[in-house]
C-alpha cells in the first residue's frame, strides 16, 4: 500500500523558515518523481513544485510564487522528501500535500497519490 | 499556462447528469487530469490523459476533450460525488490547476 506522511508543519512568523518532511512507503520511491501541491484554507490547489529522480538528475520545478524561497530536495535512502520553505509570508499559509507522480514521461506525470497534508500557518 | 474551470459550483440531485468544463488558455493536447477532493481529505485522481478513467474509479465518471477545451462528465450522480473537483494541466510548468468546481446537493 502506498503511504505518504507529511510532518512539520506549525506556527511561524513572517520572514521565518520551516521543514516539511514526507515519509513514503509502499512503493519504489527513488524511481518516482515526486510533488508538493498546497492548499490555503478554503481555497484550491496550489501546485507548488517538483522534484525528478536520480535518472534525471534530481533537478527541480517551482511554481513562480515559491520560486528562490523554496527547495525540495530527497533522500532516496530514507524515503523521504522534503520541503524548505524560507522567507515565509502570510500567503503561504496552508495545508501541503506531499504527492507521487505516476510516470516520468511527459503529459502522464499526473499525481496517483497524496499525502493527507501538513498545515503551515504563517502569522505575526 | 491558466485553467478555468466552469461552473465555480453546481447544485444537483441524485440520478442527475453533470458536467464541469475546464478550459485551457493555450493547447494542451491531451496532457490533462481530474480530481475529486471531499471535505477534509486528500484529492483522489478520477481521470488521465483528458479521457483514460482511472482504475477503481465507477464507470459514471467520463472524460472528453483535446486541445483547449475539455469536460468532465458523471452519467447519474451518486450521494458520494458530492465534492470538488479539479482539472490540471500536465502540458508544461507549471503545472497548474484549475480553480475547481463545487458539487452541492440540490
Amino acid at each position: 500500500e502506498v503511504r505518504l506522511v507529511e510532518s512539520g508543519g506549525g506556527f511561524v512568523q513572517p520572514g521565518g523558515s520551516l521543514r516539511l518532511s514526507c515519509a513514503a512507503s509502499g512503493f519504489s520511491f527513488s524511481d518516482h518523481y515526486m510533488d508538493w501541491v498546497r492548499q490555503a484554507p478554503g481555497q484550491g490547489l496550489e501546485w507548488v513544485g517538483r522534484i525528478r529522480n536520480k535518472p534525471n538528475s534530481y533537478t527541480t520545478e517551482y511554481a513562480a510564487s515559491v520560486k528562490g524561497r523554496f527547495t525540495i530536495s530527497r533522500d532516496d535512502s530514507q524515503n523521504s522528501l522534503y520541503l524548505q520553505m524560507n522567507s515565509l509570508k502570510t500567503e503561504d499559509t496552508a495545508m501541503y500535500h506531499c504527492a507521487r507522480v505516476h510516470d516520468n514521461v511527459w503529459g502522464s506525470d499526473y499525481i496517483d497519490y497524496w499525502g493527507q497534508g501538513t498545515l503551515v500557518t504563517v502569522s505575526s | 499556462i491558466q485553467l478555468t474551470q466552469s461552473p465555480s459550483s453546481l447544485s444537483a440531485s441524485v440520478g442527475d447528469r453533470v458536467t464541469i468544463t475546464c478550459r485551457a488558455s493555450q493547447g494542451i493536447s491531451s496532457y490533462l487530469a481530474w480530481y475529486q477532493q471531499k471535505p477534509g481529505k486528500a484529492p483522489k485522481l478520477l481521470i488521465y490523459a483528458a479521457s483514460t478513467l482511472q482504475s477503481g474509479v465507477p464507470s459514471r465518471f467520463s472524460g472528453s476533450g483535446s486541445g483547449t477545451d475539455f469536460t468532465l462528465t458523471i452519467s447519474s450522480l451518486q450521494p458520494e460525488d458530492f465534492a470538488t473537483y479539479y482539472c490540471q494541466q500536465l502540458n508544461s510548468y507549471p503545472r497548474t490547476f484549475g480553480q475547481g468546481t463545487r458539487l452541492e446537493i440540490k
